[in-house]
């Protein structure tokens, strides 16, 4: 089956700690997108990547960082510099520049206590 | 940066159409208007994008005026599962497909 996959679901860490997402895709895509979705707010871009071993940030990468070493994956890591990491994450990808159909995983909420 | 701006909610009824305007008064000549659509918990789903005139498929319609100002994203005879908020977006040709999404419309369908 083709598609995005996020995991885990549901995620909870202690302050301080680093906690870092995974997101696979198994479309051949060469874009990859992560965006923050706060609770009865938008989606607010993090990070993106348009091919294999680049990326840009978005805006609001502010202690988050990332690496995209393989086309199909491109892991968040959420820091203890985040300041308020307590929120919803999506994953996405793309063909890329120019294509503007992107595809959503199903997001992970992560909490931290 | 071509921002975008669109009502924050709108309330509706089964089977009537709804209409949805996104104000981008800033759009460049390379850029591609495209909307999604996303349930609680779930990612967006891509629904339809066009550049001018009027596009349609199963899903909805898009209507753009020839200055390519504003868009509306048209839902006829909506249901209750069309419950849902409605992101306009600009896609910035020259920042490399860069896809960022604003605050969104939600959408309410009443029996």
């Amino acid at each position: 089956d083709g598609g995005i996959t996020q995991s885990p679901k549901y995620l909870f860490r202690k302050e301080g700690q680093n906690v870092t997402l995974s997101c696979e895709q198994n479309l051949n895509h060469d874009a990859m997108y992560w965006y923050r979705q706060d609770p009865g707010q938008g989606l607010r871009l993090i990070y993106y990547s348009q091919i294999v071993n680049d990326f840009q940030k978005g805006d609001i990468a502010e202690g988050y960082s990332v690496s995209r070493e393989k086309k199909e994956s491109f892991p968040l890591t959420v820091t203890s510099a985040q300041k308020n990491p307590t929120a919803f994450y999506l994953c996405a990808s793309s063909r890329g520049q120019g294509d503007p159909e992107a595809f959503f995983g199903q997001g992970t909420r992560l909490t931290v206590v | 940066l071509a921002k975008t701006t669109q009502p924050i909610s709108m309330d509706s009824y089964e089977g009537q159409e709804v209409n949805i305007t996104c104000s981008h008064n800033n759009i460049a000549t390379n850029d591609y208007i495209t909307w999604y659509q996303q349930f609680p918990s779930q990612g967006p789903r891509f629904i339809i994008q066009g550049y001018k005139t009027k596009v349609t498929n199963e899903v909805a319609s898009l209507f753009i005026p020839a200055d390519r100002k504003s868009s509306t994203l048209s839902l006829p005879r909506v249901s209750l599962s069309d419950t849902a908020v409605y992101y306009c977006l600009v896609l910035i040709y020259n920042q490399g497909g860069k896809l960022i999404f604003g605050q969104g419309t939600e959408l309410s369908v009443k029996p």
